[in-house]
């Protein structure tokens, strides 16, 4: 089954870390980019980073350019999301998504995985 | 950065009837690089439409996009009651690709 699963979401307080991870079936991971897109509580969907198939090329949202880390390990067809120095705005659902292309720029999500919750909270 | 404006946020429309989306961007949408989704309470988005009308696979004919530059708009023709969820634009031409903020589409 071609899926995209999440996990590594939790309370986590503010100041400290969390690692997102999401594997994949299904396709061949590495023949394409992948990227996260955050939800935040009764909000609209925000692009917060993405990765070129052979981790080459990575971009980031600004506001968490210098806190959020992407990373894969196309072996273990898996995308990960290092998160340091969470804030009470980084509570959010965090979707892992699939590009249509290999590298960054000009592609769509045709693949999206159900989420994983991450609260910011004291 | 490309801001993508949706209106209307809330789109009251009785089963039968035709539902059309608007996404205004800030700027132009260079060759057509626009996506629809949609999302339904507590589910994933899925993708509808990609490069401003084409169907990604297995989406029912009933849902057609169209627009150029910087108005686009996502038309549900004959709504039924499954079609009940939140719609997102997404422009992919330049980087950081951004969504619209959604409409709502009631039954």
């Amino acid at each position: 089954e071609v899926q995209l699963v999440e996990s590594g979401g939790g309370l986590v307080q503010p100041g400290r870390s969390q690692r997102l991870s999401c594997e994949a079936s299904g396709f061949t991971f590495d023949d394409y980019a992948m990227h996260w897109v955050r939800q935040r509580p009764g909000k609209g969907l925000e692009w917060v980073a993405g990765i070129s198939w052979n981790s080459a090329g990575v971009d980031y949202a600004d506001f968490v350019k210098g806190r959020f880390t992407i990373s894969r390990d196309n072996a273990k067809k898996s995308l990960y999301l290092q998160m340091n120095r969470l804030r009470a705005e980084d509570t959010a659902l965090y979707f892992c998504t699939k590009d249509i292309v290999t590298t960054l720029g000009f592609g769509y999500f045709d693949l999206w995985g159900r989420g994983t919750l991450v609260t910011v909270s004291s | 950065e490309i801001v993508l404006t949706q209106s209307p946020g809330t789109l009251s429309v009785s089963p039968g009837e035709r539902a059309t989306l608007s996404c205004r961007a800030s700027q132009s949408v260079s060759s057509g690089y626009l996506a629809w989704y949609q999302q339904k309470e507590g589910q994933a988005p899925r993708l509808l439409i990609y490069a401003s009308y084409n169907r990604a696979t297995g989406i029912p004919g009933r849902f057609s996009g169209s627009g150029s530059g910087t108005d686009f708009t996502l038309t549900i023709r004959r709504l039924e009651p499954e079609d009940l969820a939140f719609y997102y634009c997404h422009q992919y031409s330049s980087s950081p690709g951004t969504f619209g903020q959604g409409t709502k589409v009631e039954i």
